[in-house]
């Protein structure tokens, strides 16, 4: 069975900074895709970034980018020139055999000024 | 403007009531899925269905069931079986096959058991 693992409960980071949000996961699937979802207080989960298992060059979209380390199982998500409005919970998730999606426990990010 | 609409955002139930949370989507995606959220917790997967009139368990269906009897609605029943149902509730769709298939969510229903 697919499973998700972020280790970081919380992390906190300066304005303009860098941050790395951290994801290993575990799979038997060759053929798997990658989502990094950003959920606000709101509640509403708004999607970021996604990487196929075949694909040769890491994802990015704008500020996000993902490191990709198929052979150590992790997909990390960057975020450059962190912003106030950043500040919110990240979660990684693996898709399970193309159906529904397996998601980690997420990481809080705090951006402060 | 194509999207999910859940309803109602808050919602509170008596024990031992049925309640029925609503979903509809005019995105035209052939699946759709409820999610479970408990505080500072991940999304755990309740039901999904890939077609009408099909649907899947997924790891914490009991005490829930779901309809697809349209495309666009799936509506989730969360029963008097249920014994802590007290969550944040989310419902999702997305395209079906290979590929990037990033789901769509909705805005969630806070659902109070007092």
């Amino acid at each position: 069975a697919q499973k998700i693992t972020q280790t970081q409960p919380g992390m906190f980071v300066q304005e303009k900074e860098a941050v790395t949000l951290d994801c290993t996961y575990d799979t038997s699937d060759p053929s798997y895709g990658l989502f990094w979802y950003k959920q606000p207080s709101s509640g509403e989960m708004i999607f970021l970034i996604y990487q196929g298992s075949y694909d040769q060059q890491n994802a990015t979209e704008g500020r996000y980018s993902l490191n990709f380390q198929k052979a150590r199982k992790s997909a990390n998500l960057v975020i450059s020139a962190s912003q106030l409005g950043d500040s919110a919970m990240y979660f990684c998730a693996i898709d399970q055999a193309g159906t529904a999606l397996i998601f980690g426990k997420g990481t809080t990010l705090s951006v402060s000024s | 403007d194509g999207g999910i609409t859940q309803s109602p955002k808050y919602l509170f139930r008596k024990e031992g009531q049925n309640v029925t949370l609503s979903c509809e989507q005019n995105l035209n995606h052939d699946a759709m899925y409820w999610y479970r959220q408990d505080p500072g917790q991940g999304l755990r997967l309740i039901y999904y269905s890939q077609i009408v009139n099909d649907f899947q368990k997924g790891d914490i269906a009991e005490g829930y069931s779901v309809s697809r009897e349209k495309k666009e609605s799936f509506p989730l029943t969360v029963t008097s079986a249920q014994k802590n149902p007290t969550a944040f509730y989310l419902c999702a769709s997305s395209k079906v096959g290979q590929g990037a298939n990033e789901q769509f969510f909705g805005p969630g229903t806070r659902l109070t058991v007092l």
